[in-house]
């Protein structure tokens, strides 16, 4: 398994505002996933973190409103730009195991409450 | 758009008893199908996943899969409150390839 870390765990942002999530595995991994939870719902996939390469984001998602980076095999961001109410979610970074066998393992998550 | 489905609950199962989570998927290219449980505030974590059309036994929790129906389910049997939790069936490709699609979730209750 793969053992990862998200902050802040929580936040209050104001509309407009941006902010910053870090995600830290404890073992390299080719790929990061962002995904987003909103309440009482399933998990969206927002994009894909490669090292070295440009995040691959998903239909309704784009790099202006969610961008990423992906410094290291261990290390990703995702930051929320100009965040709005709708924005109010949990935000969960995810990385695949050693294992190779596809499965994901996540982070603890940070709840975003916009104001 | 690839698809994965599963019954929408809530569910409520007597302690001891045999609970059934269920699932279906669109993509008959998917190749691999995870079961995680997600308590109340955490994250998902996993439980279980299959490659193989049958059934795959771990403790007290079986998968099964069946390609041909796109079907896959969840059996936990000897249900304990502490099972009590939402459970996200996912879809991915061959392994380690493709993303994963999570369905929307079933919530179980465990009655003591």
């Amino acid at each position: 398994s793969a053992v990862i870390s998200q902050k802040p765990s929580r936040d209050i942002c104001q509309r407009g505002t941006s902010l910053t999530i870090q995600c830290q595995v404890d073992s390299q991994v080719t790929m990061m996933f962002w995904y987003r939870q909103q309440p009482g719902q399933s998990l969206t996939l927002i994009a894909t973190a490669n090292q070295g390469s440009e995040a691959t984001y998903e239909s309704g998602f784009v790099i202006d409103k969610f961008p990423i980076s992906r410094p290291n095999l261990t290390f990703s961001t995702l930051t929320v730009s100009n965040m709005s109410p709708e924005d109010s979610s949990i935000y969960l970074c995810s990385a695949e195991g050693q294992g190779n066998t596809g499965e994901l393992f996540f982070g603890e998550g940070s709840r975003l409450t916009v104001l | 758009q690839k698809e994965v489905e599963q019954n929408s609950g809530p569910l409520s199962v007597p302690e001891g008893a045999i609970a059934s989570l269920n699932c279906t998927y669109s993509d008959r290219g998917s190749q691999s199908f995870f079961w995680y449980r997600q308590y109340s505030g955490k994250s998902p974590e996993l439980i279980m996943f299959i490659y193989s059309n049958g059934d795959k036994e771990d403790g007290r929790f079986t998968a099964q899969l069946n390609k041909a129906s796109q079907y896959v389910s969840l059996l936990i049997r000897d249900s304990q409150p502490s099972d009590s939790a939402t459970y996200l069936c996912a879809g991915g490709g061959a392994w380690g390839n493709e993303k994963l699609t999570f369905g929307t979730g079933t919530r179980l209750t465990i009655i003591p």
